[in-house]
C-alpha cells in the first residue's frame, strides 16, 4: 500500500511557540491530504482537508489562524499550530488521499505527539 | 445529522471470535471502512465494503447491509495481538470520512 510519513513523531514545546508537522506521500502523489486530531480515548476528529494549490478547508469550530495548513506540492502538506497552549496537546494525524472522488482509501501518517508544557 | 455508533468496549477470550458492530447514518454513502488503531498509533487500515454482503479477509470479515445502514467487523481465531480499537467509518457524498468513536477490544487468555 501507499506509504504516508510524519515528521516529528513527538514534539515537546513550551506554551506560545508554534510547531510545524509536515506530513509526506512517499510513494504516490495525493491531491488531497486530511488532518486529525486524537485526543486520548477519543475517535479522530477531522480538522481541515487540504488540496495541492488550494486553500484548505476547515472543520466547525477549527481555527484557521491557528492551525495554518499549507499543501505546497502533491506530496507535501504541512501543519502549523501557532501560539501552541496546553489544550492544543493531543496526536496529530495526517492522511492522503489517491486520486480524485471515486478513489476511497485513505492512508494514515504514523502520527505526531504534540506535548505543550 | 451524520452519526456512527459503535460500542465502546468488548472483551473476548483469546482463540474465540468477535463481532464488532456498527450502524450509520450520513448524507449519502460512499462505502465503510474498518480500521484498526493500537494504543498510541495511527490507524491502519482493515476493510472497505460498498456493496451489501461479507467480504473476507483471512482472519478478519466485514459486513454491510445499505439498507439498515449497518455494518460489522467479525474477528475469528482471536490473537492477543487483536487487543486494540476498531473504528468504524462511512464515507458521505462529499467523500469524507465520518468517523465512530471506536471500540476497545480487549482479549483474554
Amino acid at each position: 500500500g501507499a506509504v504516508v510519513s510524519q515528521h516529528p513523531s513527538r514534539v515537546i514545546c513550551k506554551s506560545g511557540t508554534s510547531v510545524k508537522i509536515e506530513c509526506r506521500s512517499l510513494d504516490f502523489q495525493a491531491t488531497t491530504m486530511f488532518w486529525y486530531r486524537q485526543f486520548p480515548k477519543q475517535s479522530l476528529m477531522l480538522m481541515a482537508t487540504s488540496n495541492e494549490g488550494s486553500k484548505a478547508t476547515y472543520e466547525q469550530g477549527v481555527e484557521k489562524d491557528k492551525f495554518l495548513i499549507n499543501h505546497a506540492s502533491l506530496t507535501l502538506s504541512t501543519l502549523t499550530v501557532t501560539s501552541a497552549h496546553p489544550e492544543d496537546s493531543s496526536f496529530y494525524i495526517c492522511s492522503a488521499k489517491v486520486g480524485t472522488g471515486e478513489s476511497n482509501e485513505q492512508f494514515f501518517g504514523p502520527g505526531t505527539r504534540l506535548t505543550v508544557l | 445529522g451524520q452519526n456512527i455508533d459503535q460500542p465502546t468496549e468488548m472483551t473476548a477470550t483469546e482463540g474465540a471470535i468477535v463481532q464488532i458492530n456498527c450502524t450509520y447514518q450520513t448524507s449519502g454513502f460512499n462505502g465503510l471502512f474498518w480500521y484498526q488503531q493500537h494504543a498510541g498509533e495511527a490507524p491502519t487500515f482493515l476493510s472497505y465494503n460498498v456493496l451489501d454482503g461479507l467480504e473476507e479477509k483471512g482472519r478478519f470479515s466485514s459486513f454491510l447491509s445499505r439498507s439498515k445502514g449497518y455494518s460489522y467487523l467479525l474477528l475469528k481465531e482471536l490473537q492477543m495481538k487483536d487487543s486494540a480499537s476498531y473504528l468504524c467509518a462511512a464515507m458521505d457524498s462529499n467523500y469524507q470520512l465520518i468517523w465512530g468513536a471506536g471500540t476497545k477490544l480487549i482479549i483474554k487468555p
